[in-house]
């Protein structure tokens, strides 16, 4: 079936580094997609997201990079901080549809 | 503010004793919809609402009802609970046309 996957369960980063995070999909027909932050004890926080017509998309430091070839989604977050740490969900959504096809997450810890 | 607000947010009850976890809203949002989150398994969503009145299932309804009375309010329904509903739930809310869902802040059932 169709699945959306994180490649690493757990990143350390050391506080200043850059962190990348990242994660692959399998359905093609996939043209829109998320990533969220879930901090301990809380929902899931939008980040930022990138529809099939771009590769790359930029926020207040945070990036996605979107491989359409490879079917290959990532983020990047510039100078992590420790309030980076958290659990990190990548989503995708075929176009014209309502359901959100969630990943398992990678958990972020940043290092001081 | 904007929000999505759960209650409870803890709850701990024993197989076959009926329960309602409350969701509301106050963003205006038409669509809502429930999540549980399991370890190793993500965010998989039970039941979604596109309107008052209008429910539909998502990947995992077995043992769960819902109900869309009013916009704002979005309950989910345990009317038998087993231990295999023991889990993190999440709601959430998005306007029409938009992708970014709002997530409230969970409920973590135990079910003994």
């Amino acid at each position: 079936g169709e699945s959306v996957g994180l490649h690493l369960p757990t990143l350390s980063v050391q506080e200043g580094d850059n962190s990348i995070i990242n994660c692959a999909y399998s359905n093609s027909a996939s043209d829109y997609f998320i990533w969220y932050k879930q901090e301990s004890g809380k929902g899931p926080q939008f980040i930022i997201d990138i529809r099939s017509n771009m590769d790359k998309r930029q926020g207040q430091r945070v990036t996605v990079l979107l491989n359409k070839t490879v079917k290959h989604l990532s983020l990047q977050i510039a100078a992590t901080q420790p309030g980076d740490s958290a659990v990190y969900f990548c989503a995708e959504k075929v176009g014209g549809g309502n359901k959100l096809t969630f990943g398992t997450g990678t958990q972020l810890k940043v290092e001081l | 503010e904007a929000q999505v607000t759960q209650n409870p947010r803890y709850l701990i009850t024993v197989t076959g004793k009926k329960l309602t976890v409350t969701c509301s809203q106050n963003m205006n949002h038409e669509y809502m919809s429930w999540y549980r989150q399991d370890p190793g398994l993500g965010l998989r969503q039970i039941y979604y609402s596109m309107n008052v009145e209008v429910t539909d299932k998502g990947d995992v309804p077995e043992g769960y009802k819902v109900s869309r009375k009013e916009k704002r309010n979005f309950p989910l329904i345990l009317e038998s609970p087993s231990p295999n509903q023991t889990s993190l739930y999440f709601c959430a809310s998005r306007r029409p046309g938009a992708d970014t869902q709002y997530f409230g802040p969970g409920t973590r059932l135990t079910v003994l």
